[in-house]
């Protein structure tokens, strides 16, 4: 079935340094891909999004780009803040109604 | 953002009694979901539903039953809780952009 995969964390980065967090997926067809945010003792925020192949989402400074030749969808930012200390999950969706998520990665970022 | 509130925020509970979890939505949107999120697993789907009385199962049903009878209200009901029902819930929504908006989430502790 659909999968995500992202790298384990937890992250540590300091403040204005480059960040990347991998994510793979293995799905059938042409899935839309998802980059979620959860900050401390809320729920998760869709941070940016593609639909189809080569198709860069971005917001906040964050970017991920849909690579279908290598099933992947890495998001980076050029310099994080302490604000960006949160935990990050890869998400597929194929038809909308299953949206499936990898495991998390939690981003500690120091001052 | 669409307005999703979950009920209760926080519950302890024994072993064996029945849990309702409530979700209310104000945005009128066709798609609610209900998650569970635990160390290790992401979020992984429990139940889904698609309109008033329309709902399926999703990866881990097991355990946990739906209901739909307004379009604004989607509830989670555990019929006799375990402890590997010890977990956070979210429930979400699903928007015009096909992202999904999330709920605070209910801590659920069945002791």
């Amino acid at each position: 079935g659909d999968s995500v995969t992202q790298m384990e964390g937890p992250v540590t980065l300091s403040e204005e340094a480059f960040l990347t967090i991998n994510c793979t997926y293995t799905a059938t067809g042409y899935p839309s891909l998802f980059w979620y945010v959860q900050y401390p003792g809320e729920g998760l925020q869709l941070l940016l999004k593609a639909t189809k192949a080569d198709d860069k989402g971005s917001n906040k400074g964050f970017e991920a780009t849909y690579r279908k030749e290598t099933t992947s969808f890495h998001l980076e930012k050029g310099s994080v803040q302490v604000s960006d200390s949160a935990v990050y999950f890869c998400a597929l969706s194929r038809d909308n109604n299953d949206m499936r998520f990898g495991a998390g990665t939690r981003l500690t970022v120091k001052p | 953002d669409a307005g999703i509130t979950q009920s209760p925020r926080h519950k302890v509970t024994e072993t064996g009694t029945p849990v309702t979890l409530r979700c209310h939505q104000t945005e009128n949107h066709r798609y609610m979901y209900w998650y569970r999120q635990d160390p290790g697993h992401g979020l992984r789907l429990i139940h889904y539903s698609y309109g008033v009385k329309d709902t399926d199962k999703g990866e881990v049903s097991d355990g946990y039953s739906v209901s739909r009878s307004k379009t604004e209200d989607f509830l989670l009901t555990l019929e006799s809780a375990t402890s590997s029902q010890t977990s956070v819930y979210f429930c979400a929504i699903r928007g015009s952009n096909y992202g999904y908006t999330f709920g605070s989430g209910t801590r659920l502790t069945v002791v």
